[in-house]
């Protein structure tokens, strides 16, 4: 079965760049798509982007300035950069793969980001 | 943009159903599916292309979508069922969360 384990800074200071990486496990990266997701405390899920296998890649609108999402199959890893952080950035961010059913199907268990000086 | 519109809680009895409903523009056009998420964990599949349910997942959960109405069904709901629970679809390449609904049961 296939895990995925979010790693990143916790803090990261307004107008930087968030970085985080999600390291896969049980399964080869090139079988799969990848995804990220985001929840700020207490609300409702966000969907940052997304990665095919294929290396073709479509983020949210609303995000999409300011988002890249890559893959490194030598690593077994996928990656999100999340340019110019404000408060609004804070959330926990999940990774997740995105199968054929167009479903995320298995989630990391998320880490928190907190947007401050 | 395309908008999924969930009620934000619904409340239910033990062993009684509990229907969750999600709103779009032509969402019967499209497959949703649904997501189950407990407090502290991360959202779990419960229900995808509108009916079908993952392996694992227990059979009184059932999901429909037709219209502008796609709805999750949970029948003989139990305490173990409280939890927010998250339509999803895609418009064009993009994905599309509800707001969430939390489920008490009570």
């Amino acid at each position: 079965q296939v895990q995925l384990q979010e790693s990143g800074p916790g803090l990261v200071k307004p107008s930087e760049t968030l970085s985080l990486t999600c390291t896969v496990s049980g399964g080869s990266i090139s079988s799969y798509s990848w995804s990220w997701i985001r929840q700020p405390p207490g609300k409702g899920l966000e969907w940052i982007g997304y990665m095919y296998y294929s290396g073709s890649a479509n983020y949210n609108p609303s995000l999409k300035s300011r988002v890249t999402i890559s893959v490194d199959t030598s690593k077994n890893q996928f990656s999100l950069k999340l340019r110019s952080v404000t408060a609004a950035d804070t959330a926990v961010y999940y990774c997740a793969t995105l199968g054929g059913s167009q479903t995320f199907d298995y989630w990391g268990q998320g880490t928190l980001v907190t947007v401050s000086s | 943009s395309y908008e999924l519109t969930q009620p934000p809680s619904v409340s239910v009895s033990p062993g009684q159903t509990a229907s969750i409903t999600c709103s779009g523009d032509k969402l019967g056009d499209k497959y949703a599916c649904w997501y189950q998420q407990k407090p502290g964990q991360s959202p779990m599949l419960v229900i995808y292309q509108d009916t079908k349910r993952p392996s694992g997942i227990p059979e009184r959960f059932s999901g429909s979508n037709s219209g502008n109405t796609a709805t999750l069904t949970i029948s003989g709901t139990q305490a173990m069922d409280e939890a927010d629970y998250y339509c999803q679809a895609w418009d064009s390449s993009t994905v599309v969360f509800g707001g969430g609904t939390k489920l008490t049961v009570l």
